[in-house]
């Protein structure tokens, strides 16, 4: 069973605050990891790739990654409104391009 | 440079018809995938096509189906509509492999089957 697990939310955090989300995966082979970023009514959009243990940051964002516990985060630092929308893990596995988690909704309160 | 573009964007079925859904991709790019998105399902992967050909499926009865032309523009037909197909169906196109790359996403078509 190819899973993409995250918790649903809704997470709230206030404004200026580092918000955490989290993701797990089933398949060990897994190589490449991405999150996405929903806005409501919108289609999904790329914000952070990653594909090695460790973290990656790019501005406000920072991807972690644990292969071993088949575990990846993303942390938003100085959290804004704007980032109120719904985040979603995917994860490439065998046959299936990306899986992707049903998301986190994310609620940044000014 | 123009994005994912999918048409139409709204569609309203009667249950027993068909459908087709099309998609033309970032230019450039040679593989193309179709999800389905409901609220209780989350990101449902349809199937990928490269080089005109389907390179994986999904776990979707033969209902759905999928062809990709020579320029990499992509349709997708559901035939014999039924409610639990009323979903969003989303488009997304790769470079090359999305495992590499990810997607690019497009608007989306709103299915709507009464």
């Amino acid at each position: 069973q190819k899973e993409v697990e995250q918790n649903s939310g809704p997470l709230s955090v206030p404004e200026g605050a580092i918000a955490s989300l989290n993701c797990t995966y089933s398949d060990r082979g897994s190589q490449s990891f991405f999150w996405y970023r929903q806005y409501s009514g919108k289609s999904p959009e790329l914000i952070m790739s990653i594909y090695s243990n460790g973290d990656k940051e790019d501005g406000r964002f920072t991807a972690q990654l644990n292969k071993a516990s088949q575990y990846v985060s993303l942390l938003i630092r100085d959290s804004q409104p704007s980032d109120s929308a719904t985040y979603l893990c995917a994860v490439n596995m065998r046959n299936t391009p990306l899986v992707f988690g049903k998301g986190t909704r994310l609620s940044v309160i000014a | 440079k123009a994005g994912v573009t999918q048409t139409p964007r709204y569609l309203i079925k009667t249950r027993g018809q068909q459908v087709t859904l099309s998609c033309s991709p970032i230019s450039g790019h040679r593989s193309v995938s179709w999800y389905q998105q409901t609220p209780g399902q989350g990101l449902q992967f349809l199937f990928e096509y490269f080089s005109e050909t389907q390179r994986n499926k999904g776990n979707f009865p033969g209902r759905f189906s999928g062809r990709q032309f020579s320029n990499s523009r992509s349709e997708m037909n559901v035939s014999t509509l039924e409610l639990g197909d009323s979903a969003l169906y989303l488009c997304a196109s790769s470079p090359f492999d999305p495992s590499n790359y990810g997607y690019t996403f497009g608007s989306g078509t709103r299915l709507t089957v009464v």
